[in-house]
């Protein structure tokens, strides 16, 4: 596998459910980011993470919960969320050294809550 | 703060016609510049940058300037296909790797 990873890259819950998306990147990078996309709405940028650290939580609801193992995978643990919560979750990684700091996105996992 | 703008979509334009989507930025310090690409169905995909002023970064045939004195970053196609039907991003990073700010993304359809 090369790239960013995602899956699933399709899930419907119900309100009370609890369920988990998974990152995986192979290119080496430091930094992982959980993104939120949903239609008509600006790229919402959910958590960063940096060698397990987070350094950045923006003001998410707790029903996302993030972890970071190492520096290769990421997940976002998701619970009791509301319909509002349906969008395509895209995972990112960069360097988290250097000049530019591109990043790069896996495919996104599609997420229905009814 | 730092804020990136994009000209409002969607944009239709037939094949082989020219292309601009515009994209100015505001950033305090000095960033660099992106353009990604969002096929349907798929995540963002990086499609060039630029790290310094008069920079160009080209790929698959399009380009874009990196324009201090206008704060622009404008996209351009000499000829667009069918298969570049995508939603563009410009974004910016500056201040460290967690900085990064994207626009609102221009779906553009190319029709044959």
């Amino acid at each position: 596998e090369t790239g960013v990873t995602q899956t699933p890259r399709h899930l419907v819950m119900g309100m009370t459910n609890k369920k988990s998306l998974k990152c995986e990147q192979h290119l080496g990078h430091n930094a992982m980011y959980w993104y939120k996309q949903s239609a008509k709405k600006p790229l919402e940028l959910m958590f960063v993470y940096n060698f397990k650290e987070q350094t950045e939580n923006n003001s998410v609801p707790s029903r996302f919960s993030p972890e970071c193992p190492n520096s290769s995978h990421l997940f976002l643990h998701l619970h009791t969320l509301q319909p509002e919560d349906s969008a395509l979750y895209l995972c990112a990684s960069s360097q988290d050294t250097g000049s530019s700091y591109e990043q790069y996105f896996g495919p996104g996992t599609r997420l229905t809550v009814t | 703060g730092n804020s990136v703008t994009q000209m409002e979509g969607p944009v239709t334009l037939s094949e082989e016609a020219f292309l601009t989507i515009n994209c100015t930025y505001t950033a305090t310090g000095y960033p660099s510049l992106f353009w990604y690409v969002q096929y349907p169905g798929e995540g963002l995909q990086l499609l060039l940058k630029a790290t310094k002023a008069d920079d160009k970064g080209s790929n698959k045939g399009f380009e874009a300037t990196y324009r201090k004195e206008t704060t622009s970053f404008h996209l351009e196609k000499g000829s667009v296909q069918v298969s570049d039907s995508a939603v563009y991003f410009c974004a910016l990073s500056v201040g460290g790797y967690q900085k990064v700010t994207f626009g609102t993304g221009t779906k553009l359809q190319v029709i044959p």
